[in-house]
């Protein structure tokens, strides 16, 4: 059966730490795709990164990297200098397969809170 | 501006009653979605259509139903068979790949629905 866990329910810091947000997920899947998305207090969910299981590559935006390890079946993101704008929920999700199929349906996680303060 | 809209953003239930959450989009995907989020949880799917007048069950299913008429359009009834409706409703669409990749879905604001 495919998963997401993010076992950081809730996460508090100050601003301007480094904070890791982590993913771990379970598929037998050779060919997923993984996501992270941000749901601030207004409740829409926005989207944040898609990555391919064959680009392990981490990836960097702005404040924001991902490292994507296959090893550990990871995908952490963490948000650099964070700031109160970030404070949010954060979901990770995973592509639903059958065989070599996608389903079009997403797996999500818990999602982790993150709490960003002055 | 293309994106994807939800209304209303609050909805008042009483018991008994039939309601409808209407989701629009004009990105012109062809896959729409239904989640349903309870507070402290993650997103469980409802409902989804890859292509107009076809749809297929999610996760928690009973007590809904939807129709897809239009390609822009994807409203959910809650019926009185729900018996906890009480949740933040999500809509999503995506294009659907050719090649079977899984694409990005991206969302509309939410509604949120209170039984009286």
């Amino acid at each position: 059966a495919q998963k997401v866990t993010q076992a950081q329910t809730e996460i508090s810091v100050v601003e301007k730490e480094d904070v890791t947000l982590d993913c771990v997920y379970e598929t037998r899947d050779t060919t997923y795709y993984l996501f992270w998305y941000k749901q601030p207090p207004s409740g829409e969910l926005v989207f944040l990164i898609r990555r391919n299981s064959f680009d392990e590559q981490n990836e960097i935006s702005g404040r924001y990297s991902w490292n994507f390890q296959k090893s550990t079946s990871s995908f952490n993101f963490t948000i650099t200098a964070s700031q109160v704008v970030d404070s949010a929920v954060y979901f990770c999700a995973l592509s639903e397969s059958i065989g070599s199929s996608n389903t079009g349906k997403l797996i999500f996680g818990q999602g982790t809170t993150l709490q960003v303060k002055p | 501006d293309g994106g994807i809209t939800q209304s209303p953003k609050y909805l008042f239930r009483k018991e008994g009653q039939n309601v409808t959450l209407s989701c629009e989009q004009n990105l012109n995907h062809d896959a729409m979605y239904w989640y349903r989020q309870d507070p402290g949880q993650g997103l469980r799917l409802i409902y989804y259509s890859q292509i107009v007048n076809d749809f297929q069950k999610g996760d928690i299913a009973e007590g809904y139903s939807v129709s897809r008429e239009k390609k822009e359009s994807f409203p959910l009834t809650v019926t009185s068979a729900q018996k906890n409706p009480t949740a933040f409703y999500l809509c999503a669409s995506s294009i659907v790949s050719l090649d079977r990749d899984q694409e990005t879905q991206y969302f509309g604001p939410g509604t949120r629905l209170l039984v009286l």
